[in-house]
Parts: C-alpha cells; sequence; structure tokens
C-alpha cells in the first residue's frame, strides 16, 4: 500500500506570495493532520481534517488554511507569505478511531525569500 | 494544554551499546496515548512504538521498549543493540483520547558510532 506523498517536496517562494501544498493519504484514511516543523519552534500542529470538515485547529494565524476533498486529499495554503513560514510541512493521515496512529509523508520544505 | 519536554537534546552511543532517550509530560488527564517517532535525515517521521496510558506493562517492540512512569508522568525510551540506522531525530509524542492531534517534545538528536 502506497505511504502518505506530499508534492511538491520542494518550494521558493517570495515574501507575500502565497503557496498551496498538496497532501495524499494513504489509501482507506480519511483523517488528515497537518504540521510546521522549524528548528525554533519544532513540530506544531496546524490543523486537521476528516471528511472534508476541520476537526481541530492549532494555534496558527489566518494566513494558514486547509480544505479536505471528498477522495481524502488535502491543501494547505499559506497567503501573503513571510520569512518566518520558512518550514517543513508535514502531512499525516489515520483511520479514524481513536486507536489508530498517523502515519506521515516525507513532508514540503518551503522556503520564503 | 499538554506540554511534552525532552531534556536531552543530544546523544550519543556505540553500536552494540544500549540508551535511554527521556520524555516527560504534563497532563490533567487519565487516559491518553504516548508515542516514540523516529525521524532520520531522510525526514519521513516514522513510528516506533506507542504506549496506552491505562495499560502498566510497558510496550517493547524488537529492540526498542520504554519505561512509563505515569505518577512521574515520565516516558522514556531505552534502544538495545544501537544500529547505525538508529541514528536519527527522536521525538516524544502525547495523544489525547478521540483525537488524532500529537503534542511533540523538542526531539533529540541521537548520534551512533562504530
Amino acid at each position: 500500500k502506497a505511504g502518505v506523498t506530499q508534492t511538491p517536496r520542494y518550494l521558493i517562494k517570495t515574501r507575500g506570495q502565497q503557496v498551496t501544498l498538496s497532501c495524499s493519504p494513504i489509501s482507506g484514511h480519511r483523517s488528515v493532520s497537518w504540521y510546521q516543523q522549524t528548528p525554533g519552534q519544532g513540530l506544531q500542529f496546524l490543523f486537521e481534517y476528516f471528511s472534508e470538515t476541520q476537526r481541530n485547529k492549532g494555534n496558527f494565524p489566518g494566513r494558514f488554511s486547509g480544505r479536505q476533498f471528498s477522495n481524502s486529499r488535502s491543501e494547505m495554503n499559506v497567503s501573503t507569505l513571510e520569512l518566518g513560514d520558512s518550514a517543513l510541512y508535514l502531512c499525516a493521515s489515520s483511520l479514524t478511531g481513536q486507536r489508530y496512529e498517523q502515519y506521515f509523508g516525507p513532508g514540503t520544505r518551503l522556503t520564503v525569500t | 494544554a499538554q506540554t511534552v519536554t525532552q531534556s536531552q537534546p543530544e546523544m550519543s552511543v556505540q553500536e552494540a551499546e544500549t540508551v535511554t532517550l527521556s520524555c516527560t509530560y504534563d497532563t490533567s488527564e487519565s487516559d491518553y496515548y504516548l508515542f516514540w517517532y523516529k525521524q532520520p535525515p531522510s525526514r519521513q517521521m516514522i513510528l516506533v512504538i506507542r504506549q496506552e496510558a491505562y495499560k502498566q506493562q510497558n510496550a517493547t517492540e524488537n529492540r526498542f521498549s520504554v519505561n512509563f512512569q505515569k505518577a512521574a508522568k515520565s516516558f522514556s525510551l531505552k534502544i538495545s543493540d544501537s544500529q547505525l540506522g538508529d541514528a536519527a531525530m527522536y521525538f516524544c509524542a502525547y495523544r489525547s483520547i478521540g483525537y488524532s492531534t500529537l503534542t511533540f517534545g523538542k526531539g533529540t538528536m541521537l548520534l551512533v558510532s562504530p
């Protein structure tokens, strides 16, 4: 079974631009979560989607948004990019139910210049 | 809110030796899940081991085992017979019951020397 895939793997953007990152979960997984990883702040939760609905949201500004499609694929969008948005963005998927762990994708490395 | 603390930014071990990575957490919940994840230089986060708080028995996965001390809110990872492939960043993570969200510690970089 294919793992979690994320596209693109690397991205360079300029301050003020916007960016969209994509995540395809493992087949059958309906829950998708996004995390931001930086050297300073570590891993921080962004949001979680389940059945096309945002189920949980972390403490990030409104510039960060996401959505989930009917096939469980998810996108996250960052508008008006700032230098501090440079990070590794990780997507994780899981089966529904509390006993199931999350499986992570390889991440998208975003660099904002 | 829950917090997870990993007090060792970096640890070193020689091949075939045993190493223990520390993790403490703070929560007011009585039931929850704890995890250790491994992130090698390739960046793919991999689940190493999980522990359900209501289970008193410590989880074990081959060379990896945990020492779960619920009263002390401590969750350490022991790696036995360390291998070069164990070199990675290790993250301790907490998850509340009923939620998928993980709260991570800052991580411990494990260096393995021949």
